[in-house]
């Protein structure tokens, strides 16, 4: 199957900066999806991005197909943002998430 | 409102036992899946359904089973069989397979 790696794997912010987050795949990108992953277990949909860009308020996300890799891009963090965010790609029903990556926003 | 309710929040299960998690949406979403998340890592897939009275494994069915009777509900079973059961188990649900999922808010499953 599918092998999906994120990076990096844990990542540590002061309040107000930009961070950048990356996902690559081993095949072909055709249903990719971000999630956020708050301290309490709960998974919010961030993203549907099979391709191209999109953004949500200061989340915006980029995927380019043809080269198997997705970014999530968080601007002007706050101490909400922090948790953990997983990519996951899905085929004919079966998704794949990677291991995700730790998000701390200090004050 | 619609969503997923996933129960009970909290599960303690004894050796030999067989215990179900219940996952039920209101959302009309014909696809729906179970997922296993250990501390500290992303999430494996457990079965997923695309359409009432079918289901597919996914990568780790083993020691589990599942239904899908009704479009709304898609329970899991955890048999004795499965040696290593205290996890973090999650329910989605999507319109359709390959589409956006939207998650429950878990059931935590603790071996007494």
């Amino acid at each position: 199957g599918i092998q999906v790696e994120q990076s990096p794997p844990d990542l540590i912010l002061q309040e107000g900066a930009n961070s950048t987050l990356r996902c690559n795949f081993s095949d072909s990108v055709n249903n990719l999806q971000w999630f956020h992953q708050n301290p309490w277990g709960q998974l919010i949909n961030l993203f549907y991005i099979p391709s191209g860009t999109k953004q949500n308020g200061r989340l915006s996300a980029t995927t380019v197909a043809t080269e198997r890799y997705s970014l999530l891009y968080i601007s002007s963090s706050q101490t909400t943002d922090s948790g953990v965010y997983f990519c996951a790609e899905g085929n004919a029903g079966k998704s794949t998430f990677g291991d995700g990556t730790t998000l701390t926003v200090k004050p | 409102d619609g969503g997923i309710t996933q129960s009970p929040k909290y599960l303690f299960r004894k050796e030999g036992q067989n215990v179900t998690l219940s996952c039920e949406q209101n959302l009309n979403h014909d696809a729906m899946y179970w997922y296993r998340q250990d501390p500290g890592q992303g999430l494996r897939l457990i079965y997923y359904s695309q359409i009432v009275n079918d289901f597919q494994k996914g990568d780790i069915a083993e020691g589990y089973s599942v239904s899908r009777e009704k479009k709304e509900s898609f329970p899991l079973t955890v048999t004795s069989a499965q040696k290593n059961p205290t996890a973090f188990y999650l329910c989605a649900s999507s319109m359709r397979s390959n589409q956006p999922q939207h998650f429950g808010d878990g059931t935590r499953l603790s071996i007494l």
